[in-house]
């Protein structure tokens, strides 16, 4: 059983739209990360968010941490081909360092 | 500072032989993590090392194996390859230090293919 679902699974936009990724649990997380992968590459880390309600900006991604940090979102505004990737968020739990990643989107941004 | 490597980056093999996959994570990080993760598919977490222990496994048979050294780097190995090992081997380190506030990076991984 994923620990962390992921929606939509995958996605295919026009450049200039906007979007909305979430990543959603019945488990309370101690922090969440958001990672941006892309093909043959390793995840790079986009945000780490930690308080419930938290939300950050990185320009034109914003990223929400659920008040009962049970859920997180990553909106993003006027999409760019440049943001293709496979996004994946990914929480950490207080009984440790054990990282449970989501199940995935992939994100195609079209000219 | 450099970030985490991986060695080697693509690998080559035929069912039922062994190999053996390196990864060195950021200077100062104590944790090492391997996950697998299939053509197009999230990552499959595979184990988790700190200190030189393993401190968990994720659910995979035991010919996929590991350890960590003194200098935190670390080796994955897999026994008796079969065709759905295909898949890229990705490695991270973490400080091991902020519990629920520690975050993981990742190396570029290795793309491992069985024939």
């Amino acid at each position: 059983t994923q620990l962390l679902e992921q929606s939509p699974q995958f996605l295919s936009i026009q450049e200039g739209e906007n979007l909305t990724v979430y990543c959603n649990s019945s488990s309370v997380f101690s922090s969440l990360q958001w990672y941006r992968q892309e093909p043959g590459e390793g995840p790079v880390l986009l945000v780490t968010v930690v308080t419930g309600g938290e939300v950050k900006k990185l320009k034109r991604l914003t990223f929400q941490f659920g008040d009962a940090r049970k859920d997180s979102s990553l909106h993003i505004t006027a999409a760019q081909p440049g943001d293709t990737g496979l996004y994946l968020c990914a929480g950490v739990q207080n009984t440790g360092n054990q990282f449970y990643f989501g199940t995935g989107t992939s994100l195609t941004v079209i000219p | 500072e450099a970030g985490v490597t991986q060695s080697p980056t693509h690998l080559i093999k035929t069912r039922g032989q062994q190999v053996t996959l390196r990864c060195s994570p950021i200077s100062g990080h104590t944790s090492v993590y391997w996950y697998q993760q299939a053509l197009g598919l999230g990552l499959q977490f595979l184990l988790w090392y700190d200190e030189g222990e393993e401190r968990n496994r994720g659910n995979f048979p035991p010919r996929f194996s590991g350890r960590q050294f003194p200098n935190y780097s670390s080796e994955l190995n897999v026994n008796a390859l079969e065709l759905e090992d295909s898949a890229l081997y990705l490695c991270a380190s973490s400080s091991g230090t902020s519990g629920t506030t520690d975050t993981q990076y990742f190396g570029p991984g290795t793309r491992l293919t069985v024939l």
